[in-house]
């Protein structure tokens, strides 16, 4: 059964960078697109980004400009920085296991399992 | 971008009634990019329903999902307690998009 565990720091102020990283154990890590998600009262559920085992990433239109999404295939893990937060990136920020992808063909386009979330509040 | 929109905002129903909740697309999608999760309180959201009408692991047949092109459903068929809960869609599209939910309360 795959388990994903995140960590990263709770309490940041404007214009800092966001960090958080998510641990994959269990399963395969390569073929799948790993994700992070946010969720906040304003905007709901918010796609972030996602990256591959092979570094091939994709991010949101909206947070492009500010997302580095980064992967560890050494220790199944992958990372999350959001450069320049402000009050508006305060959130619950999610990982999760998202589209399976082979050759050119991809499959399972959902997310499953998710991390336990972590509470970013943005904050003077 | 694929706008999806969740209806109603809230259900008030009993244990034991029956379930329906709306999710509307803003253009036609494929059935296989549109997912159903539950989230509880303090909790991740889970997926129950993949490829609009397929139960993900673990989720009893009281859920099912159905609809095509712009219009989908998930239905739960008699209420337990623990469905209690906010229910959202999602779409993988050329980005991803998720419903704003559906919170499903005790009457």
């Amino acid at each position: 059964q795959m388990r994903l565990q995140q960590w990263g720091a709770g309490l940041l102020k404007p214009s800092e960078t966001l960090s958080l990283t998510c641990a994959v154990y269990g399963g395969s890590f390569s073929g799948y697109y790993w994700t992070w998600i946010r969720q906040s009262p304003e905007k709901g559920l918010e796609w972030i980004g996602e990256i591959n085992h092979s570094r091939t990433t994709n991010y949101s239109p909206s947070l492009k400009s500010r997302v580095t999404i980064s992967v560890d295939t050494s220790n199944n893990q992958f990372s999350l920085k959001l450069s320049s937060v402000t009050a508006a990136d305060t959130a619950v920020y999610y990982c999760a296991r998202g589209r399976y992808c082979g050759g050119t063909t991809c499959y399972w386009y959902w997310f499953d399992p998710w991390g336990q979330g972590t509470l970013v509040t943005v904050s003077s | 971008e694929i706008v999806l929109t969740q209806s109603p905002g809230t259900l008030s129903l009993s244990p034991g009634e029956r379930a329906t909740l709306s999710c509307r697309a803003s253009q036609s999608v494929s059935r296989g990019y549109l997912a159903w999760y539950q989230q509880k309180p303090g909790q991740a959201p889970r997926l129950l329903m993949y490829e609009a009408s397929s139960r993900a692991t673990g989720i009893p047949d009281r859920f099912s999902g159905s609809g095509s092109g712009t219009d989908f459903t998930l239905s739960i068929s008699r209420l337990e307690p623990e469905d209690f809960a906010i229910y959202y869609c999602q779409h993988f599209g050329s980005s991803v998009t998720f419903g704003q939910g559906t919170t499903l309360e005790i009457k």
